[in-house]
């Protein structure tokens, strides 16, 4: 089976610029989130999507950052326009379904933000 | 709120040392606990889990207990390898919410 899958793995962009970022979560998960985890933090949820409808997006920083699940499969996370302070990982994780304890990460998108 | 307060690193131990990672929590009500490890280039994987008071997770020798009396969830292996080095996160899920410490890199040389 495979797993989450997501692109690019690392983006480097100037401040002000916007940047995307894709995730494919496991085939048949109904549920899937996007973290954010700055370096020498643990990841914090950013939002979390049930099909194509969003579930809970309260740490999102809305000025900024915008999401979708078109489709309710694939999403992408936009940042327009980035910040120093975004220079993180940006992790995508699926689960079978919302209430569920087990989720399963993708690698990763690390962004540096110069 | 939930939070997750674990033991800093950076941890550096030779081959057939004893590793133990200490994580305490706050919570309002019973989480479930869990410890992921990520290793180089990889996303997160979930090591193991607990789902109540004294429950012991385990997974390729790693062990964790869910102590709710002093509010922990320690990890331990009695004799880590090379390719345990990684880093480690003790997590807390509350109304399915996961909340995570900071993560804690540890190193077994050779």
């Amino acid at each position: 089976e495979a797993g989450v899958a997501q692109s690019p793995r690392y983006k480097i962009i100037e401040k002000r610029q916007s940047v995307a970022f894709w995730c494919n979560p496991i085939s048949g998960h109904a549920t899937l989130y996007w973290y954010q985890q700055i370096l020498g933090q643990g990841p914090k949820l950013l939002i979390q999507f049930q099909n194509n409808g969003v579930v809970d997006d309260s740490q999102l920083p809305k000025d900024r950052f915008s999401a979708e699940r078109l489709k309710g499969v694939d999403s992408t996370l936009k940042i327009q326009p980035a910040k120093l302070e975004d220079s993180a990982v940006y992790l995508c994780a699926s689960s079978p379904r919302t209430r569920q304890e087990t989720q399963y990460f993708g690698p990763g998108t690390r962004l540096l933000v110069l | 709120g939930d939070s997750v307060t674990q033991m800093e690193g950076p941890v550096t131990l030779s081959e057939e040392a004893f590793l133990t990672i200490n994580c305490t929590y706050t919570a309002t009500g019973y989480p479930s606990l869990f410890w992921y490890v990520q290793y180089p280039g990889e996303g997160l994987q979930l090591l193991l889990k607990a789902t109540k008071a004294d429950d012991k997770g385990s997974n390729k020798g790693f062990e964790a207990t869910y102590r709710k009396e002093t509010t922990s969830f320690h990890l331990e292996k009695g004799s880590v390898q090379v390719s345990d080095s990684a880093v480690y996160f003790c997590a807390l899920m509350d109304d399915y919410k996961l909340s995570f410490g900071a993560g804690t890199t540890v190193t077994v040389r050779a």
